[in-house]
């Protein structure tokens, strides 16, 4: 069975600083993994995916992830938060599109 | 290409009513997801069709029910209606070739309030 833990319901950055958005998943075998980002009001959009190809997976708007097998996870990043990156993020697992809880991600000025 | 079309994008029932919700996939897509998304609960699997069968559920009761047809188009109904079930019904449609998918794409979802 797979199932996929975001380690924080919400985390809260200034402005111009990193985003970590932690992500954690199970599976019983090498699984594809989302993130979707999903802005107020608005629907889900993909920010980016890993599909057993490369480890370190960029996206749009600058995010990025990196699958670590040994670790079972998929860390989403951004070196340098924006004021536009404020929303919901959902990792996602594979093949039944299992959704984490989300994180809320809040960008102080 | 046009994107996933959920229809319609809002609506309110009464408790005991039921309702049928309307998706129209990206145009070659033939699989068609549904979730439930609510601020309790979060995202939620219902069910995926692909090819008109229904390939995977999630742990809702029986008043939750879905079909596809030959064009791919799916519609989800809710009988029976209660309160709890007010939500946001987010469809997504997927490009899957021998079991493979290839990232989903979702509709702006339908607003279901039950009074």
């Amino acid at each position: 069975a797979q199932s996929v833990t975001q380690l924080d319901s919400h985390v809260s950055v200034s402005e111009g600083t990193p985003v970590l958005l932690r992500c954690n998943y199970s599976s019983s075998y090498s699984p594809s993994l989302f993130w979707y980002v999903q802005h107020p009001n608005k629907g889900l959009q993909l920010l980016l995916k890993y599909t057993s190809a490369a480890t370190l997976v960029k996206g749009i708007n600058g995010f990025e992830a990196e699958f670590k097998k040994s670790e079972t996870s998929f860390h989403l990043t951004k070196p340098s938060a924006h004021m536009s990156d404020a929303a919901e993020y959902f990792c996602v697992v594979s093949d039944d599109m299992r959704f984490g809880a989300g994180t809320r991600l809040t960008v102080k000025p | 290409k046009a994107g996933v079309t959920q229809t319609p994008r809002y609506l309110i029932k009464t408790r005991g009513q039921q309702v049928t919700l309307s998706c129209s996939p990206i145009s070659g897509h033939r699989s068609v997801s549904w979730y439930q998304q609510t601020p309790g609960q979060g995202l939620q699997f219902l069910f995926e069709y692909f090819s008109e069968t229904q390939r995977n559920k999630g742990n809702f009761p029986g008043r939750f029910s879905g079909r596809q047809f030959s064009n791919s188009r799916s519609e989800m109904n809710v009988s029976t209606l209660e309160l709890g079930d007010s939500a946001l019904y987010l469809c997504a449609s997927s490009l899957r070739v021998q079991g493979y998918v290839y990232g989903y794409t979702f509709g702006s979802g339908t607003r279901l309030t039950v009074v």
